[in-house]
């Protein structure tokens, strides 16, 4: 039962650059969300979708792009990537009791 | 609009002792609340969650937490500490529908000294 899995782990990136950061579940989650985490901010939500077709902003949605073509995958795009976007991502499901399931986390550093 | 206090930073406990963190949410509707653990390097684990009825709530590892809507809060709590309970604790409030976030608050650190 493989739950949420993000690839890629690690990425290194220079300013400019873009690049997508994938989510998939099997758990048949209709709510699927991004967060990044930064030292002494907690986890920040990015964007959030509560079904495939549906996607709304978080709390930093600037820089970032989401898609959700079907109820598994919900990809996370950095078009044009900054600095301040060097970060640890995590992609989350949730079940209907509300409970989050979480990827590993990709670790992004932009240079 | 949703959001989520932990007023502390970072804790250090003496293993044995009790253990105390701090969660106060600001919601407009009756709250789910969680509490995940984040050990380091590794991803989020739900320590236990709210959603009505008792209070107090019962958890995996030991941990409870007591629900106070008079002080919007929702406090952890463990008799005593462990030197593997060393990690990041996060408390969240949501929802069940698509309608509501699931908003973190800033974290705490636990140390746990021999």
């Amino acid at each position: 039962n493989a739950g949420v899995t993000q690839t890629p782990k690690f990425q290194v990136l220079k300013t400019g650059q873009s690049m997508t950061l994938q989510c998939a579940q099997d758990m048949n989650h209709e709510y699927m969300s991004w967060y990044r985490q930064d030292p002494g901010m907690g986890l920040r939500l990015i964007h959030y979708s509560v079904g495939a077709g549906i996607t709304d902003q978080g709390e930093v949605p600037n820089g970032y792009n989401v898609s959700r073509s079907t109820t598994e995958d919900f990809p996370l795009r950095l078009l044009s990537a900054a600095p301040s976007q060097t970060s640890v991502y995590f992609c989350a499901s949730r079940s209907g009791n509300g409970e989050l399931f979480f990827g590993e986390g990709s670790r992004l550093t932009v240079l | 609009a949703q959001s989520v206090t932990q007023p502390d930073i970072h804790i250090t406990v003496s293993e044995g002792a009790s253990l105390e963190l701090r969660c106060n949410y600001s919601y407009g509707a009756t709250p789910y609340l969680f509490w995940y653990v984040q050990s380091p390097g590794q991803g989020l684990q739900l320590l236990l969650k709210y959603f009505s009825g008792d209070t107090l709530v019962q958890g995996i590892k030991g941990f409870e937490a007591e629900f106070k809507r008079s002080q919007s809060s929702f406090n952890l709590r463990k008799p005593s500490v462990h030197w593997s309970d060393a990690a990041e604790y996060f408390c969240a409030v949501g929802g069940d529908t698509g309608g509501f976030k699931t908003i973190f608050g800033a974290g705490t650190r636990l140390f746990v000294k021999a």
